[in-house]
């Protein structure tokens, strides 16, 4: 139990473009759902917090204009990624708490970015 | 800012326990200590967690010290799968997001 998928595994895009990464709860309900972003070599870096119903709360120094995050059901979040910039190559990964339990997130495989 | 300590990387041998330790020496009442590893290229992998008492699961083992300033996980048997970055984190029961803020982890190798 307590699978949590990514959608898709990777992804390249053009300079300017946008992206949509999905993220889904399989088997349980998830009233908080968060994305992270990880480069190379390094540590994951929270982005934001994404409940269900309501706006993302993002992180300090994030764009929320630049990092769309919509929380539409209990199962779903999506990223989306505007106007894309080589930098932005990353990957990018959600997890997510089960309404049950409240304590332990479950994380998804991650989606490789890669912006040419 | 960080709220743990962890060493960076330690080397373990196939079938022997691995003890990976953690600081944190801050942590408040209403705290706890999770922790998550992370296989190369793969999302992070919830371990346990544990609030004062000593935890136990199907993976590891949390021993947290009387003053909660430092804890260890134990892996009993460690196999080569078990290679991973191991985060230890604390984050409070109180906030309702649940935010994991993930430090530089220690990089745990197994070899045969």
């Amino acid at each position: 139990g307590a699978v949590v998928s990514q959608h898709p595994s990777w992804v390249i895009c053009k300079s300017g473009t946008s992206v949509k990464i999905e993220c889904r709860s399989l088997d349980f309900q998830a009233t908080t759902m968060f994305w992270y972003r990880q480069f190379p070599k390094q540590s994951l870096m929270l982005m934001a917090t994404s409940n269900e119903g309501s706006k993302a709360t993002y992180e300090q120094g994030v764009e929320k204009d630049k990092f769309l995050i919509n929380h539409a059901s209990l199962t779903l979040s999506t990223l989306t990624v505007t106007s894309a910039h080589p930098e932005d190559s990353s990957f990018y990964i959600c997890s997510a708490t089960p309404v049950a339990s409240g304590r332990e997130q479950y994380f998804g495989p991650g989606t490789r970015l890669t912006v040419t | 800012d960080a709220k743990t300590t962890q060493p960076p990387s330690m080397d373990c041998a196939e079938g022997r326990a691995a003890n990976l330790p953690c600081n944190h020496s801050t942590i408040s009442g209403n705290e706890y200590v999770y922790w998550y590893r992370q296989i190369h290229s793969q999302g992070p992998q919830y371990i346990i967690h544990g609030l004062k008492n000593n935890e136990t699961n199907e993976m590891a083992s949390l021993i947290i010290t009387e003053d909660r300033k430092s804890s260890t996980l134990i892996l009993p048997h460690a196999t080569l799968r078990d290679t991973a970055v191991y985060y230890c984190i604390v984050s409070p029961s109180t906030d309702s997001w649940g935010k994991l803020q993930f430090g530089a982890g220690t990089q745990v190798v197994v070899t045969p």
